[in-house]
């Protein structure tokens, strides 16, 4: 059984911090990572995709990937009270066509 | 360009009774996927079509079925509800390659009584 692990939080940061979001996957062959945002009662919606080893930046965000340690994060920098939301780690399967979703982590951003 | 597109947004149904839930892609996506997302889980995949083709099947049983239309647009079929069915069920829309990113409609949310 193919997993992604994610810690379920919550994360509580405040204001103006940066917050660490963690993942590990099981299957060695996954080419592709993604980081959804998911606010209560709404669908997932895309911030980052990675596919090489190192980090990836953009605006407030940055994903790191370590393929070698099966491990994908979420940073998110200056967070904003805006930012509270679940956070779910996503890795397409060795075929490439199958999502695998962890559980989410749950952020809240205190003012 | 609008984006995914699912209806209906709610339902209520009762046990035993047969759901279909509805997904247009985004214009010019050839692939769509189902999921289903129990509160306080992450989405599960059930389901991915590509070019009428089903593609991926996910763990859930015979009960479930989909199809996909020359549009490109898709159907999710439930039969013989279960409580535990009660659910939101999202359609992710992709152009059907390898390794790329999938974007997700607003979802259906079932309630099975």
């Amino acid at each position: 059984q193919k997993e992604v692990e994610q810690n379920s939080g919550p994360l509580s940061v405040p204001e103006g911090a940066i917050a660490s979001l963690n993942c590990t996957y099981s299957d060695r062959g996954s080419q592709s990572f993604f980081w959804y945002r998911q606010y209560s009662g709404k669908s997932p919606e895309l911030i980052m995709s990675i596919y090489s080893n190192g980090d990836k930046e953009d605006g407030r965000f940055t994903a790191q990937l370590n393929k070698a340690s099966q491990y994908v994060s979420l940073l998110i920098r200056d967070s904003q009270p805006s930012d509270s939301a679940t956070y779910l780690c996503a890795v397409k399967d060795t075929g490439g066509f199958k999502t695998i979703f962890g559980a989410g982590t749950r952020l809240f951003v205190k003012a | 360009d609008a984006g995914v597109t699912q209806s209906p947004t709610h339902l209520i149904k009762t046990r035993g009774q047969q759901v279909t839930l509805r997904c247009s892609p985004i214009s010019g996506h050839k692939s769509v996927s189902w999921y289903q997302q129990v509160l306080g889980q992450g989405p599960q995949f059930i389901f991915q079509y590509y070019e009428k083709e089903e593609r991926g099947r996910g763990n859930f049983p015979d009960r479930f079925s989909a199809r996909q239309f020359p549009n490109y647009s898709s159907e999710l079929n439930v039969n013989a509800l279960l409580l535990g069915d009660s659910a939101l069920y999202l359609c992710a829309s992709s152009s059907g390659q390898a390794q790329e990113t999938q974007y997700f409609g607003p979802g259906t949310r079932l309630l099975v009584l």
